[in-house]
């Protein structure tokens, strides 16, 4: 059973660090491609970042180019994203995901979210 | 970008009913447009990948259609755990982007 659980969410204040983590387990993960999808508040999704399965490709959504980085360790099956200095309006409840073995831009599985408030 | 435009934005429907979910792209997108099912307090699902192609274990109730611009989401048939928010999805270039959902209430 594919399972994605992030971590490291919590508060963090406006201008500082946080780095969410997300172990993927009962899949090859080194197989496949990865994004981080935030939600905030009683809004829609919003994609944020892309990697490619070999960690040498990436992507971000303009709102957060710049600040945050995707990365991944492929010998420890574990994706993460660091924010730096992070604005209100990156609080959100983050998601891990699988891109699709077919189509690794469309997200086949998801993890529970990891809730990010930041205060200024 | 592309901007993913989802009506009705909100759908009120019953049990056993039939709803057609729209997705209307601000370019093509060719067929590279996917669905996804939301619950309160759950992660997204993936319902339909590349238009059409249901994904694993979604019921047959679940169909997409569509290709370019224009893009429907089909449940023949609602059952009440369907009742929930629907989101559109562009794989086509980058940025990635969602539609702003069309939420399914129950009538």
């Amino acid at each position: 059973e594919v399972q994605l659980l992030e971590s490291g969410g919590g508060l963090v204040q406006s201008g500082g660090s946080l780095r969410l983590s997300c172990a993927a387990s009962g899949f090859t993960f080194s197989s496949y491609a990865m994004s981080w999808v935030r939600q905030s508040p009683g809004k829609g999704l919003e994609w944020v970042s892309f990697i490619s399965a070999s960690g040498i490709t990436t992507y971000y959504a303009d709102s957060v180019k710049g600040r945050f980085t995707i990365s991944r360790d492929n010998s420890k099956n574990t994706l993460y994203l660091q924010l730096n200095s992070p604005r209100a309006e990156d609080t959100a409840v983050y998601y891990c995901a699988r891109g699709a073995a077919v189509a690794s831009r469309h997200l086949d599985s998801w993890g529970q979210g990891a809730l990010v408030t930041v205060s200024s | 970008e592309i901007v993913l435009t989802q009506s009705p934005a909100t759908l009120s429907l019953s049990p056993g009913e039939r709803a057609t979910l729209s997705c209307r792209a601000s370019q093509s997108v060719s067929s590279y447009l996917a669905w996804y099912q939301q619950k309160p307090g759950q992660a997204p699902r993936l319902l339909i990948y590349d238009a059409s192609n249901r994904a694993t274990g979604i019921p047959a109730r679940f169909s997409g259609s569509g290709s370019g611009t224009d893009f429907t989401l089909t449940i023949s048939s609602l059952e009440p755990e369907d009742f929930a928010v629907y989101y559109c999805q562009q794989r086509n270039n980058w940025p990635l982007t969602f539609g702003g959902g069309t939420k399914m209430e129950i009538k």
